[in-house]
């Protein structure tokens, strides 16, 4: 069965460091994500992609973070300069095309960031 | 008043037994519906989708209700394997300008002991 991968599983990072966090969504999705869970919180949205800009983003994707989709395959989340709060759990997300069978989202098994 | 709120848990029940979780939604745009399970440091993975006309699979059976905005998830026979959290899961869509973007609950937590 088809899967979303992530790289690396884990990262530790000093603050201020740029970091970046990468995804292979399943092959024939167009629709990209990035959540992510500080660790006893709940799991919230950062931003989407489609047709290769951003369609919707939150609050807390600022400036300091970007996301692209350099080669047709791999989907990357970066932050520029980390924050000790940017430590979270980091799942990608990728969507099935419209009319399939819903809108089901596949997430992967996400980047555990850890900033010191 | 919260998105998405759910029971807030921790549930704790013996194998066999039934028990059913409830998540109320805030914005009545609200397209798609779901539950998924997340397992301790893992990924959220699908459970079922939630419709308008009730849904089951197997042992697990969610409802929807539009006019209250609540949805709720039922497990029959729970098993020891059902220990996870439960997220209910929402899309809200106003105006038609969701791309999809998945608002989550706090998740109530299930543990099944022997």
């Amino acid at each position: 069965e088809p899967e979303v991968t992530q790289t690396p599983s884990h990262q530790v990072t000093q603050m201020g460091q740029e970091v970046i966090l990468r995804c292979v969504p399943i092959s024939n999705h167009l629709y990209f994500y990035w959540y992510r869970q500080i660790l006893g919180q709940k799991v919230e949205f950062l931003v989407s992609f489609y047709n290769n800009e951003i369609s919707e983003k939150s609050e807390i994707f600022d400036d300091q973070f970007s996301v692209e989709r350099p080669d047709g395959s791999n989907f990357t989340l970066k932050i520029r300069s980390t924050k000790l709060e940017d430590s979270a759990m980091y799942f990608c997300a990728s969507r099935e095309p419209p009319g399939v069978t819903g809108e089901t989202q596949y997430f992967g098994p996400g980047t555990r960031l850890l900033v010191l | 008043r919260k998105e998405v709120e759910q029971d807030p848990g921790p549930f704790n029940v013996p194998e066999g037994a039934t028990v059913a979780f409830n998540c109320t939604y805030s914005n009545s745009a609200s397209q798609s519906f779901f539950w998924y399970r997340q397992d301790c440091r893992k990924e959220p993975k699908l459970l079922m989708s939630v419709y308008s006309s009730g849904n089951e699979d197997g042992r697990f059976t969610a409802q929807l209700n539009r006019a209250s905005q609540y949805i709720s998830l039922l497990i029959r026979d729970s098993k020891l394997s059902d220990s996870a959290t439960y997220l209910c899961v929402v899309n809200f869509n106003a105006g038609g300008t969701s791309y999809g973007k998945l608002t989550f609950g706090q998740g109530t937590i299930l543990t099944v002991h022997p």
